[in-house]
């Protein structure tokens, strides 16, 4: 199975400035690697496919980066709505798993 | 739009079978090249992908639940289930219905997902 590790489990940010948050695989995992934002009682809503590919209606201010073992999730300006916690994905095969997460909160 | 509606017993007893099913509008189950999949989150924690399904029924298993899961395809109703047995505690969870866009090796990402159906295992 592989592992994903997402850092920091709480990264705390302002409105308006940059978030940058990580996901390290423990094997290559090429670029299969997508990114999700989860609301508080809501369904996870997928952001970024291909580790850099947006999804459909997802803002430009979200980009993705990274390949093989070390992907990172770019909020370029923090909106109010962009604060969720954010999980990463591999699917390099049929064994999905999921990292343990990163909430983003205001500072 | 495509959507997704899970439904099944909010609470079920140690030992019994849990079992939900998730209902697709605004699509077919049958379109190629989509998986239907379910995903849990135990309350406060991340995300477990248990399984998914092909229109066809070929599946595929989470290794620590292989033993214990079953999902299944009813493309007449266009829905798509899932049977847990022999739960415990460790199983209570929001259980997530989702389409899967295959990817790489049988692989892939969730692009809809249902609302989530919170199910208890308690006595």
């Amino acid at each position: 199975e592989i592992v994903m590790t997402q850092s920091p489990a709480t990264l705390s940010v302002s409105p308006g400035k940059r978030a940058t948050l990580s996901c390290r695989a423990s094997q290559s995992v090429s670029s299969n690697l997508a990114w999700y934002q989860q609301k508080p009682g809501q369904a996870p809503r997928l952001l970024i496919y291909g580790a850099s590919i947006r999804a459909t209606g997802i803002p430009a201010r979200f980009s993705g980066s990274g390949s093989g073992t070390e992907f990172t999730l770019t909020i370029s300006s923090l909106q109010s709505e962009d604060f969720a916690v954010y999980y990463c994905q591999q699917y390099d095969n049929w064994r999905i798993t999921f990292g343990q997460g990163t909430r983003l909160e205001i500072k | 739009q495509l959507q997704l509606q899970g439904s099944g017993p909010g609470l079920v007893k140690p030992s019994e079978t849990l079992s939900l099913t998730c209902t697709v509008s605004g699509g077919s189950i049958n379109s190629s090249p989509y998986y239907w999949a379910w995903i849990r989150q135990p309350p406060g924690k991340g995300l477990e992908w248990i399984g998914h399904i092909y229109h066809s029924g070929s599946t595929y298993y989470n290794t620590s639940l292989n033993t214990r899961v079953t999902i299944s395809v009813d493309n007449s109703k266009n829905q798509f289930s899932l049977r847990l047995t022999s739960v415990t505690a460790l199983d209570t969870a929001v259980y997530y219905c989702a389409r899967h866009l295959p990817g790489y090796n049988d692989g892939g990402y969730f692009d809809y997902w249902g609302q989530g159906a919170l199910v208890t295992v308690s006595s």
